[in-house]
């Protein structure tokens, strides 16, 4: 069975700067999708970022890019200019061949002013 | 489009009643999935419809839960009756082709039971 661990329980760092979150995921499959999902305080789940396994090519959106190494099975999240809106509880998911999501335990990432 | 719409947004009940939680899904989609959040257990799936039928209420606690998809844009999850233990985040989720372009969530019903 396929599971996505996420070995950062909480992460804080200072406005403006660079953070990096870990994910790591086991599964057997070669084609899959990753999905970075952010919680913020409000509770509304939001899309993140979102990566084919069949693409090299790491995705990119806006200050928000991952780092996917397929064969160590490994797809960290890297958040730019980090905003105080960037606060959050992040996700990250893998999706099954049954189209269902498994879901890391998340990691709450403080911005700090 | 107006994305996922959940109602209501807070639920408190008293142990013993019945709870009807309703989603309105994004046009289009074909999936439907409806989850439960805690901190005890984080996500939850509980059951997920394609094209209105169920498909795998595995996730399904006990018979006291129910859910149903009438049509394409409408779908319940029932609780009855009612436990302290259900209080908990439900979320409803919605997705075209399976989700490989990601799921769209409503935001949340918040259940407490009392």
């Amino acid at each position: 069975a396929q599971t996505v661990t996420q070995s950062q329980p909480e992460m804080s760092v200072q406005e403006a700067e660079t953070v990096t979150l870990s994910c790591t995921y086991d599964t057997s499959e070669n084609n899959y999708y990753l999905f970075w999902y952010k919680q913020p305080p409000s509770r509304q789940m939001i899309l993140v970022i979102r990566q084919e396994a069949y693409k090299q090519q790491n995705a990119t959106e806006n200050r928000f890019s991952v780092n996917f190494q397929k064969a160590a099975k490994s797809f960290s999240l890297k958040i730019s200019d980090s905003q105080l809106g960037d606060t959050a509880m992040y996700f990250c998911a893998y999706l099954d061949s049954n189209y269902q999501l498994i879901w890391g335990a998340g990691t709450k990432l403080i911005i700090k002013p | 489009d107006a994305g996922v719409i959940q109602s209501p947004r807070h639920e408190v009940t008293e142990m013993g009643q019945e709870v009807t939680l309703r989603c309105k899904p994004i046009s289009g989609h074909d999936y439907l999935f409806w989850y439960r959040q805690t901190m005890m257990r984080g996500l939850e799936l509980l059951i997920y419809f394609n094209n209105n039928v169920p498909i795998d209420d595995s996730g399904m606690p006990e018979d006291r839960f129910s859910a149903k998809m009438p049509n394409a844009s409408f779908s319940t999850l029932k609780i009855q009756p009612s436990e302290p233990r259900d209080s908990a985040v439900y979320f409803c989720a919605s997705s075209f082709r399976g989700g490989d372009y990601g799921y769209t969530f409503g935001s949340g019903t918040r259940l407490t039971v009392v």
